[in-house]
């Protein structure tokens, strides 16, 4: 069964360095997005990606974020200067339209580790 | 503000029991609900969904209920079986691809043998 795949599984940085977040979402699936859950909070939505384009994106997801599809089977996370409340777990998900409906499919996720 | 609540933190079930996980909502464009199933250090796992056209979708043990006048929405998991424990998701979406799923907090739920 096709799924969602994320690298690395876990990730130390320190504050104010630069990481990136890779995801390989289910290949025939159109819409990507990226999650965010900080520990011991609920899962909250960061960015959709739509056509090599930003669909929506939530207040989380400032300048300090950026989102890209370099290739045809990529979807990467950039966040250009970490800082120590962005650690936390970073899922993808990847979705397609099936009569009409959406469902959205779950990376296992990237815990992210900011000292 | 909380858009999709779940007011359960944790519930605990017998094993071939009835569990029963209850979500409410506030945005009435919501058009779209799901179930997801999360194991410690892991994604969320899509379980079952229901569109606000219909009250209730079923799928094996799964059944989900949708009141849209009450803004409410429950799963049922019958019998429930140990390997049903796992922390449990309510998500809203508007009916537009491509948008953001609101979770709630999630519950979780302990099945015992």
């Amino acid at each position: 069964e096709p799924e969602v795949t994320q690298t690395p599984s876990h990730q130390v940085t320190q504050m104010g360095q630069e990481v990136i977040l890779r995801c390989v979402p289910i290949s025939n699936h159109l819409y990507f997005y990226w999650y965010r859950q900080i520990l011991g909070q609920k899962v909250e939505f960061l960015v959709s990606f739509y056509n090599n384009e930003i669909s929506e994106k939530s207040e989380i997801f400032d300048d300090q974020f950026s989102v890209e599809r370099p290739d045809g089977s990529n979807f990467t996370l950039k966040i250009r200067s970490t800082k120590l409340e962005d650690s936390a777990m970073y899922f993808c998900a990847s979705s397609s339209l099936v009569q009409f409906q959406e469902t959205q499919y779950f990376g296992p996720g990237t815990r992210l580790l900011v000292l | 503000d909380q858009q999709v609540k779940q007011n359960s933190p944790s519930l605990s079930v017998q094993e071939g029991r009835i569990s029963i996980l209850n979500c409410d909502y506030t945005n009435s464009m919501f058009d779209y609900f799901l179930w997801y199933k999360k194991y410690p250090a892991e994604g969320p796992t899509f379980l079952i969904s229901i569109s606000s056209i219909k009250d209730k979708n079923e799928d094996g043990r799964f059944t989900v209920f949708l009141n849209k006048s009450a803004k409410h929405l429950s799963l049922h998991i019958v019998p429930s079986q140990p390997g049903d424990s796992a922390v449990y998701f309510c998500a809203a979406q508007k009916d537009q691809a491509g948008t953001a799923l609101i979770f709630g907090k999630g519950t979780t739920l302990s099945v015992s043998s």
